[in-house]
């Protein structure tokens, strides 16, 4: 049982490019929501997170949208750069619990 | 330098015999993970621990152990390994609180057991 569920699986866009990845969660109870990033070799990274009171946060050229009536979120990176070439992950978590539950990623090639 | 701090990077084994994985913080967190990382599958989190003496089996437990006898140590240990259990390992771990806080992640274990 798949609880975020991450698409696309690969995503190839252009230097300067919009990069979009979506997300999807069955459980209503989670009420905290991070992305991470992910070099090839390398362990995952946070990037950016939101809570479900708010419709959307921006990081630099990282902004997350969330629908809480549509148990959804994506990652929007704007103005994509050959460095943004990783794989991202969703995850999603509620409240004091030691569970972090994670997408199936995405691998985002940026091309020059 | 705070970090996660795995061992080893690489490991090939054989089938049914024994191994450990080492995890260590350095940064007091409460909470600690270890998770599989397979293509297509994203991050499957094994077993987690939210303080010393407390574990708890997360999505994919069957063929793993774990201890917590002190906060910074959260080893992973696999009885008698398959070769099912091939797969990128990360340790992670992260403050307690009501505020959701970010998971620091170790360098990976990459594991082949043949």
């Amino acid at each position: 049982q798949q609880q975020v569920k991450q698409s696309p699986q690969s995503l190839i866009v252009q230097k300067g490019g919009i990069s979009i990845i979506n997300c999807a969660y069955e459980n209503t109870a989670f009420d905290y929501f991070p992305w991470y990033q992910q070099f090839p070799g390398k362990g995952p990274a946070l990037l950016i997170a939101i809570r479900p009171d708010v419709s959307e946060k921006k990081e630099g050229r990282f902004t997350i949208s969330f629908n809480k009536s549509a148990k959804q979120f994506s990652l929007h990176i704007m103005d994509s750069q050959p460095g943004d070439s990783a794989t991202y992950f969703c995850a999603a978590t509620s409240g004091n619990t030691g569970k972090l539950i994670f997408g199936q990623g995405t691998t985002l090639q940026v091309k020059p | 330098e705070a970090q996660v701090t795995q061992n080893p990077r690489y490991l090939i084994t054989v089938t049914g015999k024994k191994l450990t994985v080492t995890c260590s913080q350095n940064m007091n967190h409460e909470y600690m993970s270890w998770y599989r990382q397979d293509p297509g599958l994203g991050l499957r989190q094994i077993y987690y621990s939210m303080n010393v003496e407390v574990t708890d089996k997360g999505d994919v437990p069957e063929g793993y152990k774990v201890s917590r006898k002190e906060k910074r140590n959260f080893p992973l240990i696999l009885e008698s390994p398959s070769p099912n259990q091939t797969s990128l390992y990360f340790c992670a771990s992260r403050n307690a609180g009501t505020a959701n806080t970010e998971a620091f992640f170790g360098q990976g274990t990459r594991l082949t057991v043949v």
